[in-house]
């Protein structure tokens, strides 16, 4: 995806805390998401935040926003080996006659036993 | 289940040949749009609609044609498939052109073009 940036990998132990990182580009951005893919599925909505919070929690999911530096993060707390699955940030531009998201090029979490 | 039906979920193609990816939603969601998916580079927008007779390009529109006869279909179409359209395509949908609301994702086709 263009201008949206994560890492690509993070492998965490069960229990722990998982943290993946995303940075964009466009400040004019009034939504961003985070999706999960696992395998041969499609991708899912985990949950999503808009530009003027600073944070979302939800249930075991944790979104903080910092507008300064553009950079997103999703926490996920007491990660399970069922949280193991590609993660997507993305935001969301106007585009011509509508809008698209524009997506990361995914985090792959491992969780570990 | 209401939501985003893809078919087919597995296709080999030759090249040159044609071919449609169907989508339906049974959501009543204006806004449609085709995705494909590749390795390292996250997913990139191919064709998206508005509306019923509504349709615009995404990013990388190229070899692909889209139409919105109905609300509920929106056919993806390969003119002359090439290897370069190896990939696995996403239909998403959305109320509210997706803002707030995310999209709802079909699960995807996987298209292999030897």
């Amino acid at each position: 995806g263009e201008d949206v940036e994560q890492s690509l990998f993070l492998s965490v132990r069960e229990g722990d805390s998982s943290v993946i990182n995303c940075t964009y580009t466009d400040s004019s951005s009034t939504y961003l998401y985070w999706y999960k893919q696992e395998p041969g599925a499609g991708l899912q909505l985990l949950t999503y935040i808009f530009s003027n919070m600073d944070m979302k929690q939800d249930q075991r999911l944790t979104v903080l926003l910092n507008k300064k530096d553009k950079h997103l993060s999703l926490r996920i707390a007491d990660t399970q080996t069922g949280d193991s699955a590609i993660y997507f940030c993305a935001e969301y531009r106007f585009y011509n006659q509508g809008g698209k998201l524009i997506f990361g090029q995914g985090t792959e979490l491992s969780v570990k036993p | 289940n209401a939501g985003v039906t893809q078919t087919p979920k597995f296709q080999v193609l030759k090249t040159g040949q044609s071919m449609t990816l169907q989508c339906a939603q049974d959501m009543n969601h204006e806004y449609m749009s085709w995705y494909r998916q590749d390795p390292g580079m996250g997913l990139r927008l191919i064709h998206y609609s508005v509306g019923a007779g509504i349709t615009d390009q995404g990013e990388v529109p190229n070899g692909y044609n889209v139409s919105r006869s109905t609300t509920e279909d929106f056919p993806l179409r390969l003119l002359s498939a090439a290897p370069s359209q190896t990939s696995v395509y996403f239909c998403a949908s959305s109320d509210l052109q997706g803002g707030g609301y995310g999209y709802t994702f079909g699960s995807g086709t996987r298209l292999t073009v030897v």
